[in-house]
Protein backbone atom coordinates (compact mmCIF):
# COMPACT_ATOMS: atom_id res chain seq x y z
CA UNK A 1 0.00 0.00 0.00
CA UNK A 2 1.33 3.57 -1.09
CA UNK A 3 -0.89 5.58 0.31
CA UNK A 4 -0.54 8.03 3.40
CA UNK A 5 -0.52 5.71 6.87
CA UNK A 6 -1.06 6.79 10.12
CA UNK A 7 -0.46 5.29 13.62
CA UNK A 8 -2.19 4.72 15.72
CA UNK A 9 -6.13 4.69 14.17
CA UNK A 10 -7.29 5.16 17.51
CA UNK A 11 -6.09 6.49 21.19
CA UNK A 12 -8.18 6.47 24.23
CA UNK A 13 -6.23 8.41 27.19
CA UNK A 14 -6.42 9.85 30.38
CA UNK A 15 -6.85 13.94 30.71
CA UNK A 16 -2.90 15.43 31.52
CA UNK A 17 -1.46 12.69 29.19
CA UNK A 18 1.34 12.80 26.30
CA UNK A 19 0.04 11.75 23.44
CA UNK A 20 1.51 11.03 19.97
CA UNK A 21 0.48 10.13 16.50
CA UNK A 22 2.81 9.17 13.32
CA UNK A 23 2.11 9.93 10.19
CA UNK A 24 3.88 8.46 7.07
CA UNK A 25 3.25 10.41 4.16
CA UNK A 26 3.15 9.02 0.26
CA UNK A 27 6.75 8.48 -0.77
CA UNK A 28 7.93 11.04 -3.20
CA UNK A 29 5.64 13.86 -1.28
CA UNK A 30 7.45 16.50 -0.20
CA UNK A 31 4.98 18.48 1.69
CA UNK A 32 2.61 17.35 4.85
CA UNK A 33 -0.34 18.50 6.49
CA UNK A 34 -1.55 18.32 10.08
CA UNK A 35 -5.25 18.07 10.70
CA UNK A 36 -8.36 18.24 12.97
CA UNK A 37 -11.54 16.95 12.44
CA UNK A 38 -14.77 17.10 14.63
CA UNK A 39 -18.03 16.06 14.10
CA UNK A 40 -19.98 18.07 11.50
CA UNK A 41 -16.65 20.39 10.52
CA UNK A 42 -14.84 20.11 7.58
CA UNK A 43 -11.10 19.64 8.85
CA UNK A 44 -9.22 22.26 10.66
CA UNK A 45 -5.61 23.11 9.47
CA UNK A 46 -2.66 22.42 12.24
CA UNK A 47 0.26 22.72 10.70
CA UNK A 48 2.28 22.25 7.60
CA UNK A 49 5.78 20.97 6.40
CA UNK A 50 7.51 21.45 3.26
CA UNK A 51 10.36 18.77 2.90
CA UNK A 52 11.82 18.91 6.83
CA UNK A 53 11.07 22.75 7.12
CA UNK A 54 8.06 23.66 9.42
CA UNK A 55 6.97 26.59 7.51
CA UNK A 56 3.30 27.56 8.72
CA UNK A 57 1.60 26.79 12.00
CA UNK A 58 -2.46 27.71 12.55
CA UNK A 59 -2.66 30.35 15.02
CA UNK A 60 -5.37 27.53 16.63
CA UNK A 61 -2.52 25.71 17.77
CA UNK A 62 -1.54 25.75 21.39
CA UNK A 63 1.81 25.11 23.26
CA UNK A 64 1.02 22.03 24.10
CA UNK A 65 0.81 21.09 20.37
CA UNK A 66 4.48 20.34 18.40
CA UNK A 67 4.89 18.66 15.08
CA UNK A 68 8.30 17.38 13.73
CA UNK A 69 9.39 15.98 10.65
CA UNK A 70 13.08 15.33 11.28
CA UNK A 71 14.24 14.05 8.28
CA UNK A 72 11.53 14.91 6.03
CA UNK A 73 9.78 11.74 5.48
CA UNK A 74 7.53 10.61 8.30
CA UNK A 75 6.10 13.11 10.77
CA UNK A 76 4.70 12.96 14.31
CA UNK A 77 2.49 15.49 16.16
CA UNK A 78 2.60 15.10 20.12
CA UNK A 79 0.22 16.45 22.55
CA UNK A 80 1.21 17.36 25.57
CA UNK A 81 -1.00 17.65 28.81
CA UNK A 82 -4.42 16.09 26.64
CA UNK A 83 -7.39 18.02 27.33
CA UNK A 84 -10.57 16.47 26.73
CA UNK A 85 -11.27 19.06 23.99
CA UNK A 86 -8.45 18.01 22.38
CA UNK A 87 -10.59 14.94 21.66
CA UNK A 88 -11.03 14.33 17.55
CA UNK A 89 -9.75 13.09 14.38
CA UNK A 90 -6.22 13.89 13.89
CA UNK A 91 -5.57 13.81 10.02
CA UNK A 92 -2.08 13.53 7.78
CA UNK A 93 -2.19 14.42 4.55
CA UNK A 94 0.54 14.73 1.80
CA UNK A 95 1.28 16.45 -1.34
CA UNK A 96 3.70 17.04 -4.15
CA UNK A 97 4.98 20.42 -4.78
CA UNK A 98 5.19 19.75 -8.39
CA UNK A 99 2.19 18.17 -9.01
CA UNK A 100 -1.39 19.06 -8.76
CA UNK A 101 -3.28 20.81 -5.80
CA UNK A 102 -4.35 17.60 -4.32
CA UNK A 103 -3.87 16.38 -1.16
CA UNK A 104 -3.71 12.90 0.02
CA UNK A 105 -5.57 12.02 3.71
CA UNK A 106 -4.46 9.07 5.75
CA UNK A 107 -7.35 7.25 7.61
CA UNK A 108 -6.87 9.65 10.78
CA UNK A 109 -6.55 8.96 14.29
CA UNK A 110 -9.16 8.71 16.51
CA UNK A 111 -8.35 10.45 19.73
CA UNK A 112 -10.82 10.15 22.80
CA UNK A 113 -9.56 12.17 26.00
CA UNK A 114 -11.19 11.06 29.29
CA UNK B 1 -16.88 33.91 8.51
CA UNK B 2 -17.32 30.56 5.81
CA UNK B 3 -15.57 30.68 2.63
CA UNK B 4 -16.77 28.12 1.51
CA UNK B 5 -20.28 26.89 2.40
CA UNK B 6 -22.18 23.87 1.64
CA UNK B 7 -25.34 24.70 2.64
CA UNK B 8 -27.29 21.29 2.43
CA UNK B 9 -25.97 19.47 5.03
CA UNK B 10 -27.79 16.15 3.60
CA UNK B 11 -29.14 15.16 0.75
CA UNK B 12 -31.07 11.86 0.27
CA UNK B 13 -31.53 10.22 -3.63
CA UNK B 14 -32.75 6.83 -4.63
CA UNK B 15 -30.03 4.45 -6.35
CA UNK B 16 -29.89 5.53 -10.15
CA UNK B 17 -30.95 8.58 -9.94
CA UNK B 18 -28.24 11.95 -9.97
CA UNK B 19 -27.23 13.18 -6.80
CA UNK B 20 -25.95 17.03 -7.21
CA UNK B 21 -23.92 18.60 -4.23
CA UNK B 22 -23.73 22.18 -3.75
CA UNK B 23 -20.96 24.63 -2.89
CA UNK B 24 -20.49 28.25 -2.48
CA UNK B 25 -17.45 30.46 -1.62
CA UNK B 26 -16.53 33.67 -1.12
CA UNK B 27 -13.18 34.32 -1.94
CA UNK B 28 -12.28 35.76 -5.80
CA UNK B 29 -8.32 34.18 -4.54
CA UNK B 30 -9.18 30.70 -4.45
CA UNK B 31 -8.36 29.23 -8.21
CA UNK B 32 -8.38 25.49 -7.80
CA UNK B 33 -11.03 23.49 -6.33
CA UNK B 34 -11.55 19.80 -5.24
CA UNK B 35 -14.54 17.21 -3.83
CA UNK B 36 -13.78 14.76 -1.80
CA UNK B 37 -15.95 12.04 -0.02
CA UNK B 38 -15.69 10.51 3.53
CA UNK B 39 -16.77 7.57 5.34
CA UNK B 40 -17.00 7.36 8.82
CA UNK B 41 -14.17 6.59 10.72
CA UNK B 42 -11.75 7.06 7.54
CA UNK B 43 -9.75 10.12 6.24
CA UNK B 44 -11.24 11.87 3.58
CA UNK B 45 -10.60 10.35 0.05
CA UNK B 46 -9.75 13.06 -3.33
CA UNK B 47 -12.28 12.80 -5.73
CA UNK B 48 -12.08 15.20 -8.82
CA UNK B 49 -11.25 18.83 -9.01
CA UNK B 50 -11.14 21.81 -11.23
CA UNK B 51 -8.91 24.76 -12.02
CA UNK B 52 -10.86 27.71 -11.85
CA UNK B 53 -10.02 28.34 -15.88
CA UNK B 54 -12.30 25.37 -16.72
CA UNK B 55 -16.32 25.58 -16.09
CA UNK B 56 -16.35 21.88 -16.23
CA UNK B 57 -14.59 18.36 -15.66
CA UNK B 58 -15.23 15.12 -15.63
CA UNK B 59 -14.33 11.45 -14.38
CA UNK B 60 -16.44 8.23 -15.28
CA UNK B 61 -19.92 9.13 -12.92
CA UNK B 62 -18.48 12.53 -11.51
CA UNK B 63 -18.54 15.79 -12.86
CA UNK B 64 -17.86 19.08 -11.32
CA UNK B 65 -19.11 22.22 -12.53
CA UNK B 66 -17.80 25.85 -11.06
CA UNK B 67 -19.65 28.64 -12.48
CA UNK B 68 -17.19 31.69 -11.20
CA UNK B 69 -19.43 34.69 -11.86
CA UNK B 70 -21.80 32.73 -9.16
CA UNK B 71 -19.07 31.82 -7.16
CA UNK B 72 -20.63 28.29 -7.08
CA UNK B 73 -19.64 24.91 -8.19
CA UNK B 74 -21.33 21.54 -7.90
CA UNK B 75 -20.53 17.71 -8.22
CA UNK B 76 -22.93 15.52 -9.92
CA UNK B 77 -23.21 11.79 -9.58
CA UNK B 78 -24.59 9.58 -12.45
CA UNK B 79 -26.32 6.86 -11.86
CA UNK B 80 -25.75 7.23 -8.06
CA UNK B 81 -25.02 3.95 -6.17
CA UNK B 82 -26.01 2.83 -2.67
CA UNK B 83 -21.55 2.99 -2.08
CA UNK B 84 -21.64 6.27 -2.84
CA UNK B 85 -23.36 7.08 0.69
CA UNK B 86 -20.99 9.07 2.38
CA UNK B 87 -20.37 12.51 3.61
CA UNK B 88 -19.05 14.90 0.56
CA UNK B 89 -16.50 18.00 1.58
CA UNK B 90 -16.00 20.59 -1.19
CA UNK B 91 -12.64 22.32 -0.67
CA UNK B 92 -11.45 25.32 -2.10
CA UNK B 93 -7.55 25.72 -2.46
CA UNK B 94 -5.11 29.81 -2.85
CA UNK B 95 -1.73 30.03 -2.95
CA UNK B 96 -0.44 31.47 0.69
CA UNK B 97 3.19 31.89 0.22
CA UNK B 98 4.91 29.29 1.23
CA UNK B 99 1.88 26.73 1.51
CA UNK B 100 -1.12 26.13 -0.92
CA UNK B 101 -4.11 26.01 1.21
CA UNK B 102 -7.05 24.00 1.87
CA UNK B 103 -10.50 25.94 2.98
CA UNK B 104 -13.25 23.01 3.62
CA UNK B 105 -16.78 23.26 3.99
CA UNK B 106 -18.60 21.71 6.73
CA UNK B 107 -19.84 18.93 3.92
CA UNK B 108 -23.33 16.97 2.72
CA UNK B 109 -24.38 13.83 3.91
CA UNK B 110 -25.40 11.94 0.94
CA UNK B 111 -27.90 8.90 1.29
CA UNK B 112 -28.41 6.94 -1.89
CA UNK B 113 -31.06 4.60 -1.18
CA UNK B 114 -31.52 1.12 -3.10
Amino acid sequence: DTGVSQDPRHKITKRGQNVTFRCDPISEHNRLYWYRQTLGQGPEFLTYFQNEAQLEKSRLLSDRFSAERPKGSFSTLEIQRTEQGDSAMYLCASSFQRGGYEQFFGPGTRLTVL
Amino acid sequence: DQQVKQNSPSLSVQEGRISILNCDYTNSMFDYFLWYKKYPAEGPTFLISISSIKDKNEDGRFTVFLNKSAKHLSLHIVPSQPGDSAVYFCAASFNAGNNRKLIWGLGTSLAVNP
